[in-house]
């Protein structure tokens, strides 16, 4: 099976600071990746889809890239509001893995 | 307006047997695979199980596999999850959510999750 590994587990940012998060998959999956967000005690909030395709309603300071196995999530200028834990997932073939989650915090 | 919403979770006993349901409004619904994705407390979110908009696919992960069931009933806009031989591992929120389109890929329609604790 394909593995999906973020970089960093967690991180802490200031306001207004441009934050970038990680995803690897262990195989190429070609642009089939989507990104989560997730407030605390929240339920999961889709952001993207196809690597880099804004979902309806993200703000867009939220941004995504990459293809093949290396993906980015950014935010281009952080918000109190995005503090969140972020997921990737692979899309694409069984199973519809998860990456561990990063989470982000305001410093 | 779209709707998600699940339901049937509780306190099962290991071994024990539970059914999770999903009801969804707001959108056609057999245009759509329907998934289950759980969050073990504290932990990251894992994909379960999923089922096409037409219901003849339906697909485990290998965790859940011979004791999980998936179906769905189009007429009722209604996806069931029937969980069986639970394990203390099975412990999470268990989220309904829709795919894209008619074939699993991306979870686009989220609810807000029901709580299955399996424990003495």
């Amino acid at each position: 099976d394909i593995q999906m590994t973020q970089s960093p587990s967690s991180l802490s940012a200031s306001v207004g600071d441009r934050v970038t998060i990680s995803c690897r998959a262990s195989q190429g999956i070609s642009n089939y990746l989507a990104w989560y967000q997730q407030k605390p005690g929240g339920v999961p909030k889709l952001l993207i889809y196809s690597a880099s395709t804004l979902h309806t309603g993200v703000p867009s300071r939220f941004s995504g890239s990459g293809s093949g196995t290396d993906f980015t999530l950014t935010i281009s200028s952080l918000q109190p509001e995005d503090v969140a834990t972020y997921y990737c997932q692979k899309s694409n073939i069984l199973p519809f893995t998860f990456g561990g989650g990063t989470k982000v915090e305001i410093k | 307006e779209v709707q998600v919403l699940e339901s049937g979770g509780g306190l099962v006993q290991p071994g024990g047997s539970l059914r999770l349901s999903c009801a969804a409004s707001g959108f056609i619904f057999s245009n759509y695979a329907m998934n289950w994705v759980r969050q073990a407390p504290g932990k990251g979110l894992e994909w379960v199980s999923g089922i096409s908009g037409s219901g003849g696919s339906t697909y485990y992960a290998d965790s859940v596999k011979g004791r999980f069931s998936i179906s769905r009933d189009n007429s009722k806009n209604t996806v069931s999850l029937q969980m069986s031989s639970l394990r203390a591992e099975d412990t999470a929120m268990y989220y309904c959510a829709s795919s894209s389109g008619r074939y699993i890929d991306y979870f686009e329609k989220w609810g807000q999750g029901t709580l299955v604790t399996v424990s003495s």
